[in-house]
């Protein structure tokens, strides 16, 4: 089945800007979608289609998919980002969802 | 506006049997999959599976099948995730999500419902 790989844990200080990674096979070729997690909440959709905002999300948060990688940077970092972000494909070759492990945001 | 409203807390002992559900608001809920992602204690999501309630087509995670059963009624605009035998490992949260199928996101997600499995 397909895999996701995501760094476990990542840190910033507010008003910088962090990029959080998202690792799979040829993951360039499929549409990625970033959801964030904060502590005792549902996900919340950040990013789709790779660099697409849903409605409500600020511009300080994007995307981009190239290669193996995909990527959701949030520049000007605040406290309330702090949260699990979690990166998702839809894997056509086996009709699978996948979640990748997730990466926990740590404003310092 | 879109909403999806899950069951509340469940406590219950291994071996019993569950059935939880997830309610839509705020669109044509038989023009939308609805998802099932669990979340363990302290862990990452997983999807469980989709079930389409337009015409009731279900998809099972390999990791899921044979263990939950998904099931809706669009009547009331309702999906349902159900156990016959819970065991302690079934401890976890558990969301739904409006999902328009393959390549699209999870674009709305219910509060989520949290299930105690302990004898």
């Amino acid at each position: 089945s397909y895999v996701l790989t995501q760094t476990p844990s990542v840190s910033v200080a507010p008003g910088e800007t962090v990029r959080m990674t998202c690792g799979g096979v040829n993951i360039g070729s499929q549409s990625v979608h970033w959801y964030q997690q904060k502590p005792g909440q549902a996900p919340v959709l950040v990013i789709f289609d790779d660099r697409d905002r849903p409605s409500g999300i600020p511009e300080r948060f994007s995307g981009s998919n190239s290669g193996n990688t995909a990527t959701l940077t949030i520049s000007r970092v605040e406290a309330g980002d702090e949260a699990d972000f979690y990166c998702q494909v839809w894997d056509r070759s086996s009709d699978q969802r996948v979640f990748g492990g997730g990466t926990k945001l740590t404003v310092l | 506006e879109v909403q999806l409203v899950q069951s509340g807390a469940q406590v219950k002992q291994p071996g019993e049997s569950l059935k939880i559900s997830c309610q839509g608001f705020g669109y044509r809920f038989h023009n939308y999959w609805i998802a099932w992602v669990r979340q363990m204690p302290g862990q990452g999501l997983e999807w469980m599976g989709i079930i389409y309630p337009g015409d009731s087509d279900t998809k099972y995670s390999p990791s899921f099948q044979g263990h939950v059963t998904i099931s809706a009624d669009k009547s009331i605009t309702t999906a349902y995730l159900q156990w016959n035998s819970l065991n302690v490992a079934d401890t976890a949260v558990y969301y739904c999500a409006r999902y328009y199928g393959n390549m699209y996101p999870f674009d709305f997600w219910g509060q989520g419902t949290v299930v105690t499995v302990s004898s």
